[in-house]
């Protein structure tokens, strides 16, 4: 059974900080990884993809891979209380479907 | 910017009878897909769709399910007789390729078998 785990957290965070989620996987042939934001009652919302090795910058996120040690996570700096929510770490391997974590929750108190 | 549409946002059904989601996928996409999320639980992967075949199913995808694209823009997920298990969101996803394009959520279908 292909895994992906996440601590349930919940994760706070004072306003303007930095928070770090954190994701492993099991399936060493995942090949890429996406971080979606949910809030409560609703959808997934794409916030980053990664696919190499390294870091991938959009404005407040940074999206980590290390394949070696099969680690994803996902840095949000400046942290809003507009950013809490529930992160959900997915991820692909050669096959259609995306596997989901059970999601970090995130509070970022003002 | 473009999105994916699903309807109704929330389908009330009788034990054992026959509901359809639907789905209005971004235009230019062409893999398909739905996942469902039970109240508290993971999202879990239902069935992908790509060139008017089923392309991967799951486990949960068992007869009592069924796909379609009975047009150029809809696609649709049928359960013929709804058990109490099914209560869950129901989301449709696409993408524009297969290999490691992200996939696009809609706002989900909340389904409630009485």
């Amino acid at each position: 059974q292909k895994e992906v785990e996440q601590n349930s957290g919940p994760l706070s965070v004072p306003e303007g900080a930095i928070a770090s989620l954190n994701c492993t996987y099991s399936d060493r042939g995942s090949q890429s990884f996406f971080w979606y934001r949910q809030y409560s009652g609703k959808s997934p919302e794409l916030i980053m993809f990664i696919y190499s090795n390294g870091d991938k910058e959009d404005g407040r996120f940074t999206a980590q891979l290390n394949k070696a040690s099969q680690y994803v996570s996902l840095l949000i700096r400046d942290s809003q209380p507009s950013d809490s929510a529930t992160y959900l770490c997915a991820v692909k391997g050669n096959g259609n479907k995306l596997v989901f974590g059970a999601g970090t929750i995130l509070r970022v108190k003002s | 910017e473009p999105e994916v549409t699903q309807t109704p946002s929330h389908q009330v059904t009788q034990m054992g009878q026959e509901v359809i989601l639907r789905c209005v996928p971004i235009s230019n996409h062409l893999y398909f897909y739905w996942y469902r999320q039970i109240l508290g639980q993971k999202v879990e992967f239902l069935v992908s769709f790509y060139n008017n075949e089923i392309s991967e199913k799951s486990e949960i995808f068992d007869d009592q399910f069924s796909v379609e694209r009975p047009d150029g823009s809809n696609f649709t997920l049928k359960i013929r007789s709804t058990k109490l298990e099914d209560s869950a969101m129901y989301f449709c996803a696409s993408s524009d390729s297969h290999s490691n394009q992200p996939q696009h959520f809609g706002d989900g279908t909340r389904l409630s078998i009485l």
